[in-house]
């Protein structure tokens, strides 16, 4: 147990649909990092939250959103969902802005159908 | 930007040593890190480095050198629990994400 939880650990919807996926990070760590990957393009930076804020914007289309709490939880928000979707979507977190010691949680696994 | 490649597969005998090479083009060099990922698993992480030359963790080396933009991770003695992806990241993907190579799948036969 990577103290990063993701959850669902999987999730098959519709085209069209709208989802969420939750994160919690480790005890003590404000920065929050999701992650796609695909078969063909790899891992994928989406964005990243610090302490309630949004810190960098990676590869996220506009259809995807993503929001982190008080409690330092985080959602990311998948919507109008296409069959290209369908990836295994990481989060991450780390105890500062800039410290690249990322654990990954085990991911959710989205399928479109 | 970043642009990291890495070969997409390579093979390689239980015992035995493998070395992955990964070519990096960043913007701005903050670092070189090298994480394994089981099928289906999060990514963990291996090493991370910053300065020319290797580092060695037990059966795992990294190495670096920044003027030729090139890093490999040798892997010794190697375990069929070895058969993994290997990705090589560098910082730059956003103000702090990482940008990750596509990985090299390693099979380990016996």
């Amino acid at each position: 147990d990577s103290g990063v939880t993701q959850t669902p650990k999987h999730l098959i919807t519709a085209t069209g649909q709208r989802v969420t996926l939750r994160c919690s990070p480790r005890s003590g760590d404000l920065s929050v990092y999701w992650y796609q990957q695909s078969l063909d393009q790899g891992l994928q930076f989406l964005i990243q939250y610090y302490n309630g804020e949004e810190r960098a914007k990676g590869n996220i289309l506009e259809r995807f959103s993503a929001q982190q709490f008080p409690d330092l939880h985080s959602e990311l928000n998948l919507s109008s969902l296409e069959l290209g979707d369908s990836a295994l979507y990481f989060c991450a977190s780390s105890e500062t802005v800039t410290n690249y010691g990322y654990t990954f949680g085990s991911g959710t696994r989205l399928t479109v159908v | 930007g970043q642009n990291i490649d890495q070969p997409t597969e390579m093979t390689a005998t239980e015992g035995a040593i493998v070395q992955i090479n990964c070519t990096y083009q960043t913007s701005g060099f903050n670092g070189l890190f090298w994480y394994q990922q089981h099928a289906g698993e999060a990514p963990t992480f291996l090493s991370y480095n910053v300065l020319d030359g290797l580092e060695e963790k037990g059966r795992f080396s990294s190495f670096l050198s920044r003027s030729k933009g090139y890093s490999y991770l040798l892997l010794k003695e190697l375990q069929m629990k070895d058969s993994a992806s290997y990705l090589c990241a560098v910082p730059g993907g956003g103000a702090d994400g990482l940008t990750f190579g596509k990985g090299t799948h390693l099979i380990i036969q016996p």
